[in-house]
């Protein structure tokens, strides 16, 4: 059974600081993706990734296939970045479709 | 573009009433998925869709029905709720692209449903 698995399951971290979560997943997967879901509930679309590195703002998300391991790094973080990051990866279900199966999510809470 | 719309955003039901949770999306995607969200689990997968007319299950299909009669809708039916579902349920959508391999995911705002 695949399984996803994050850590740390909760962080708290001083505005500023240099902010990591990781991803291990068990079985060969197309992609990886990484969410934001917001305190109030939405969900966003971050990353989706299937080797190397990947860079949005203050947002760098890396993959080593070989190690089956992701992780999602804050540079600079702000209070504003609290939520709970979710990761997925993306497994071929044949016929032209895929299934996503999610990580418990990581709390992230950034203090002033 | 409106992206994905759920109705409604709560709903009380009791047990063994029906329901059906109402999904939408305004991008032309193939791909449409219904996963639920429980307290200390990750989202989980209960039915999907690559296109108008087919369907498919995910990992906790029992209890709820879809179909997929546009390529717009896609619509979750409770065939008789039990406290068990008591859950946010998420509506996502994405291109499927021509590989079958996923696209950015776009999600719903979510429904909250209790059932007593």
């Amino acid at each position: 059974k695949n399984e996803v698995e994050q850590s740390p399951q909760n962080l708290t971290a001083q505005e500023g600081e240099f902010i990591t979560i990781n991803c291990s997943y068990s079985v060969g997967i197309s992609a990886l993706h990484w969410l934001q879901q917001h305190p109030g509930g939405g969900i966003v679309s971050l990353f989706m990734l299937s080797s190397g590195k990947k860079k949005h703002g203050r947002l760098i998300a890396t993959i080593n296939i070989q190690e089956k391991h992701s992780s999602l790094h804050i540079t600079a973080s702000h209070p504003r970045d609290s939520a709970v990051y979710i990761c997925a990866d993306e497994r071929d279900s044949g016929a032209g479709s895929y299934q996503l199966t999610f990580g418990k999510g990581t709390k992230l809470s950034v203090i002033p | 573009n409106a992206g994905v719309t759920q109705t409604p955003k709560f709903q009380v039901l009791k047990t063994g009433q029906s329901m059906t949770l109402q999904c939408a999306q305004d991008m032309n995607h193939e791909y449409m998925s219904w996963y639920r969200q429980d307290p200390g689990m990750g989202l989980r997968l209960i039915h999907y869709s690559v296109g108008a007319g087919i369907t498919d299950q995910g990992e906790v299909p029992n209890g709820y029905n879809v179909s997929r009669s546009t390529t717009e809708d896609f619509p979750l039916r409770l065939l008789s709720a039990a406290p068990s579902q008591t859950s946010v349920y998420f509506c996502a959508s994405s291109y499927s692209g021509g590989t079958g391999g996923a696209e950015t995911q776009y999600f719903g705002p979510g429904t909250r449903l209790l059932v007593l």
